[in-house]
């Protein structure tokens, strides 16, 4: 079975500012990773993914996460916030096993930018 | 390419009703998972199907819910005699194989 702590559940920031959105997960199998996006009333859209190769994944909006299977951590980036960023962020792991493939959530990460 | 799609966006219902929430993948995916998501919590998985089949309903609560992925036609996540405590947004997933999932908007459920 697997489990994600996200350790803040709030992050207010400056607009411009760096923002890191910690991520740890546990698990007995090896795990894909995923940071999703969920803006007010609306549902989660993809923002990166680690499956395999280079630890640190890109999004294309300016964030990145670097997995580190020693800390089993898979932090969430950005060097310079905008107000449009201002979601909710979710941690997910699955297990690279087959089978169910669920995915299984840290309870999120409200980012607030302010002017 | 749509993506995922769910309906319809908001019910409402009484309490002892039923509620009916609809999902069309994207197309080519055949595989869809639930998801329920309740006030200051995040998603927590339901059920998992493909087409005809259910895989995985571990999450399923063992009484008034069900699902089914027919041949033809939308995932159903059907909830009977609802009570205030299924009150949440329902979430819809669809991958084309393992890995990754893509969300619909949701269905937000309110009893009263």
């Amino acid at each position: 079975a697997q489990s994600v702590t996200q350790l803040d559940s709030q992050v207010p920031v400056f607009e411009e500012a760096p923002v890191e959105l910690r991520c740890n997960y546990s698990s007995s199998v090896s795990v894909y990773l995923f940071w999703y996006v969920q803006y007010p009333n609306q549902g989660l859209q993809l923002l990166l993914k680690y499956l395999s190769g280079s630890t640190l994944v890109e999004s294309i909006n300016g964030f990145e996460a670097e997995f580190n299977k020693s800390q089993t951590s898979f932090h969430l980036r950005k060097p310079s916030v905008h107000i449009s960023d201002t979601a909710e962020y979710f941690c997910a792991v699955t297990s690279t096993q087959g089978g169910s493939e669920k995915l299984v959530f840290g309870k999120g990460t409200k980012l607030t930018v302010n002017p | 390419n749509a993506g995922v799609m769910q309906n319809p966006r908001h019910l409402v219902r009484r309490r002892g009703q039923e509620a009916r929430l609809r999902c069309s993948p994207m197309k080519g995916h055949s595989h869809v998972y639930w998801y329920r998501q309740l006030p200051e919590e995040g998603l927590k998985f339901m059920v998992y199907l493909q087409k005809e089949n259910i895989i995985d309903e571990s999450g399923m609560p063992k009484e008034r819910f069900s699902a089914e992925f027919p041949k033809e036609g939308p995932s159903i996540l059907r909830i009977q005699q609802v009570v205030r405590g299924d009150s949440a947004a329902y979430f819809c997933a669809s991958s084309p194989r393992m890995e990754t999932q893509y969300f619909g908007p949701g269905t937000r459920l309110l009893v009263l």
